[in-house]
């Protein structure tokens, strides 16, 4: 099975904290993306990658910066959290541009 | 990507057929239909997806009309764990690398 692991389901930050999500997919997948969902807003696209070191803008990319090292990781980083960031954040992977959206399981941000 | 309509919320009775509905009507001759669902508290879940044939998986069957400007997803006996928000996405394959989720339809399976 596709497994989409994301480091943490619980996390609570401080304003102004430096804040990194982390994501790992074993199935070799060359797309992967950063969502973040909010009550009555949906999921909304955040940043996404499509090969190793290349990122693209989603919708909502102010705040945040990804980074895409290896294949199988693609993390978010906050550079300096803030409390409107308080949300869920949701890992997804796909085989190239067809086919399903594998997600993880959700990292849920407090930021105080 | 063509936007979607779908209604905020729906109920069935458990052992029941579920009927939830999607508008697409601004949908172009290569957008496919997609349908994904969330449980409460985990990661969305792909369901099923087509271009203007129904298909039909383990998990559901996906009816879209002969204009594509509307599409039912149907879970035919509904069980307690299909409760979960459902999501019915529109786009062209091959057109870029991202799915636009809206606001789905929360569907409440009841006993």
């Amino acid at each position: 099975d596709v497994k989409v692991t994301q480091s943490s389901r619980y996390l609570v930050k401080r304003t102004g904290e430096k804040v990194f999500l982390e994501c790992v997919q074993d199935m070799d997948h060359e797309n992967m993306f950063w969502y973040r969902q909010d009550p009555g807003l949906g999921l909304r696209l955040i940043y996404f990658s499509y090969d190793v070191k290349m990122k693209e803008k989603g919708d909502i990319p102010e705040g945040y910066s990804v980074s895409r090292e290896k294949k199988e990781r693609f993390s978010l980083i906050l550079e300096s959290a803030s409390t409107n960031q308080t949300s869920m954040y949701l890992c997804a992977s796909r085989r190239g541009n067809t086919g399903e959206l594998f997600f993880g399981e959700g990292s849920r941000l407090t930021v105080l | 990507d063509a936007k979607t309509t779908q209604p905020p919320s729906m109920d069935c009775a458990e052992g029941r057929a579920a009927n939830l509905p999607c508008n697409h009507s601004t949908i172009s001759g290569n957008e496919y239909v997609y349908w994904y669902r969330q449980i409460h508290s985990q990661g969305p879940q792909y369901i099923i997806h087509g271009l203007k044939n129904n298909e039909t998986n383990e998990m559901a069957s996906l009816i879209i009309t002969e204009d594509r400007k509307s599409s039912t997803l149907i879970l035919p006996h509904a069980t307690l764990r299909d409760t979960a928000v459902y999501y019915c996405i529109v786009r062209v394959e091959n057109s870029g690398y991202a799915l636009n989720f809206g606001k789905g339809t929360s569907l409440l399976v009841t006993p």
